[in-house]
């Protein structure tokens, strides 16, 4: 299986700043085949499920707010908060779809400070 | 848009099979491959398992001696069944479409497993 990593697990970060999640693959999640990262990211409120935010390591989904964004190819992947707002307080999650079966980092909780 | 709606048994005992269903409205079913994920308390993610329109499936090889995925296309609904559970399969149980990322997720069921 791989393995993914985020760091940190947790961070405060005030109100209309920036929010850096790292997400790091025990191998490769790029194709050869079509260039693709096979990586997404997900914001999960209290009690809810997940929702998807970013495909394809940087495409973000209908109807997700721009201040979130993804990037990073490889094994090393990135989702930044541009301009946190109270409603971000969640946890996010990075998984990779690269090969069977698709696994999930352990999570980043983020916190307004 | 596609919104799965999921139910099943929340509380079970040590030994007995798990059953859940997901139905799914608001787009055509057989377009996509359809998932179960599950969550512990307090925990991280977990795939079980995914099924496609013709009835393929692909299991986590983890729980795959113990998890059936099947499918009714004239009811555009899915199921999940886990035989012998124990504690540890404790978990918020999810469906969701699958186009190797997940969305949308159904609610949730809550499913614990308690003597």
């Amino acid at each position: 299986d791989i393995v993914m990593t985020q760091s940190p697990d947790s961070l405060a970060v005030s109100l209309g700043g920036r929010a850096t999640i790292n997400c790091k693959s025990s191998q490769t999640v790029l194709s050869s085949s079509n260039n693709q990262n096979y990586l997404a990211w997900y914001q999960q409120k209290p009690g809810q499920p997940p929702k998807l935010l970013i495909y394809w390591a940087s495409t973000r989904e209908s109807g997700v707010p721009e201040r979130f964004s993804g990037s990073g190819s490889g094994t090393h992947f990135t989702l930044t908060i541009s301009s946190l707002q109270a409603e971000d307080v969640a946890v996010y999650y990075c998984q990779q779809h690269y090969s069977i079966p698709p696994t999930f980092g352990q999570g980043t909780k983020v916190e307004i400070k | 848009q596609v919104q799965p709606q999921q139910w099943g048994t929340g509380l079970l005992k040590p030994s007995e099979t798990l059953s859940l269903t997901c139905a799914v409205h608001g787009e055509p079913f057989s377009d996509y491959y359809w998932s179960w994920i599950r969550q512990p308390p307090g925990k991280g993610l977990e795939w079980i398992g995914e099924i496609d329109h013709g009835g393929t499936t692909k299991y986590n090889p983890s729980l795959r001696s113990r998890v059936t995925i099947s499918i009714d296309t004239s009811n555009n609904q899915f199921f999940l069944s886990l035989t012998s559970v124990t504690a540890a399969d404790t978990a918020v149980y999810y469906c969701a479409r699958d186009y190797g990322w997940f969305g949308p997720w159904g609610q949730g069921t809550l499913v614990t497993v308690s003597s």
